[in-house]
């Protein structure tokens, strides 16, 4: 494998499921990154982890929880989610704080 | 807060053609990163170009080159002879060269329609 890979690529699930998303990047970068794509709004920026330390929550719902067990993978964990979270969920790594991202194919969650 | 506009949801251009995807940002920031990301239909966002602030001279990768317009807070994206594979979704993306959040703030991006 390399560069940034996403399991599952697409997820459906209920309301009352609780699933997780895996990412894991083969370029050995330091930082990775969850990223919410939702239809006619901008990428937004979920969370961030330097070195395995979360830097970032951009104000995400506590129905999503991230892990990031060592440097090269990054969990999203779901947990009674809404439909309004159906959307494209895209993971990002990057060498050091200031590099370009290089992004995974993306999760594509349907929440019924 | 940083934000990125991007004034054209869609453009079209005949193959062979050279498009101009523009760009504007906000910023109170004097250095930063500048990038032109590329989505197509699969989905994988693809790193096309980037820009550093302290750099005037604009960053060329092949046939995609950028006009970096520091004062104006401007920053497109010119494709020369455009091919059939450059149809995709294309973001314009501000990243801060230090403090604050490391993420990147997004445009709501282009839809680039390559003619035959």
């Amino acid at each position: 494998e390399t560069g940034v890979t996403q399991t599952p690529r697409h997820l459906v699930m209920g309301m009352t499921n609780k699933k997780s998303l895996k990412c894991e990047q083969h370029l050995g970068h330091n930082a990775m990154y969850w990223y919410k794509q939702s239809a006619k709004k901008p990428l937004e920026l979920m969370f961030v982890y330097n070195f395995k330390e979360q830097t970032e929550n951009n104000s995400v719902p506590s129905r999503f929880s991230p892990e990031c067990p060592n440097s090269s993978h990054l969990f999203l964990h779901l947990h009674t989610l809404q439909p309004e979270d159906s959307a494209l969920y895209l993971c990002a790594s990057s060498q050091g704080r200031l590099a370009e991202q290089y992004f995974g194919p993306g999760t594509r969650l349907t929440v019924t | 807060a940083q934000t990125v506009t991007q004034s054209q949801p869609e453009m079209s251009v005949q193959e062979a053609e050279t498009v101009t995807l523009s760009c504007t940002y906000d910023t109170s920031e004097s250095d930063y990163y500048l990038f032109w990301y590329k989505q197509p239909p699969s989905r994988q966002m693809i790193l096309v170009i980037r820009q550093e602030a302290y750099k005037q001279q604009n960053a060329t990768e092949n046939r995609f080159s950028v006009n970096f317009q520091k004062a104006a807070k401007s920053f497109s994206l010119k494709i020369s002879d455009s091919q059939l594979g450059d149809a995709a979704m294309y973001f314009c993306a501000y990243r801060s060269s230090g403090g604050g959040a490391d993420g990147l703030t997004f445009g709501k991006g282009t839809h680039l329609i390559i003619q035959p």
